[in-house]
């Protein structure tokens, strides 16, 4: 079964931690996305990445980065962390090309910040 | 700018009964639209897409979706809904010029009750 694996479902972290958020598809996809989900605002693109050490900013990108250094990996990185980026988590992958495939996605890590 | 809206933050069906999930969508050009359903503490699981062709399409566990480009809608339908059904789904549109960027709508949170 293809998966999108996420390193951990939930993770306790304080003020000003620098946080790695883990992700690893095993199918071979080009396209790598994280989103944090929040209730009432949906889910919305922090990042995005479409080849092996390529990213592009989404609509949220402040206080995070992210790494690409393999096709099967894609990092999120919380700089300093803050309360109010405590949110689930959700990184996906897609198939690369013309844009009308479907994502797969991870469990989703929930995140609070203290 | 692409916009989803799901007008609707729950959705109250008995069991047996039809459903319906509304969505609307704004878009420069054609779109790609999909709907894709979460189950609690989970991530988001692909149910069905629109690319081209035939306005109806049918996705996983019995979900149907229908196209309508006059009316900018992309609302799911079940004909019997069924307990197990409950969750929270999320309609997403990319343009196909746009590249790789999907946005999702809030959600909307299905309940049915036997």
């Amino acid at each position: 079964d293809v998966k999108v694996t996420q390193s951990s479902r939930y993770l306790v972290k304080r003020t000003g931690e620098k946080v790695f958020l883990e992700c690893v598809q095993d199918m071979d996809h080009e396209n790598m996305f994280w989103y944090r989900q929040d209730p009432g605002l949906g889910l919305r693109l922090i990042y995005f990445s479409y080849d092996v050490k390529m990213k592009e900013k989404g609509d949220i990108p402040e206080g995070y980065s992210v790494s690409r250094e393999k096709k099967e990996r894609f990092s999120l990185i919380l700089e300093s962390a803050s309360t109010n980026q405590t949110s689930m988590y959700l990184c996906a992958s897609s198939l690369g090309g013309g844009g009308d495939y479907g994502y797969t996605f991870g469990s989703g890590t929930r995140l609070t910040v203290v | 700018a692409q916009s989803v809206a799901q007008p609707e933050d729950q959705v109250n069906v008995a069991e047996g009964n039809p459903l319906t999930v509304k969505c609307t969508y704004s878009v420069s050009g054609n779109p790609y639209l999909f709907w894709y359903v979460q189950y609690p503490n989970r991530g988001l699981q692909f149910l069905l897409k629109y690319i081209t062709g035939d306005n109806l399409v049918k996705g996983s566990y019995g979900f149907e979706a229908e196209f309508n480009k006059s009316q900018t809608s992309f609302h799911l339908k079940k004909p019997s809904a069924l307990v197990s059904d409950s969750a929270l789904y999320f309609c997403a549109v990319r343009a196909v010029t746009g590249g790789f960027k999907t946005i999702f709508g809030a959600g909307t949170r299905l309940f049915v009750k036997a």
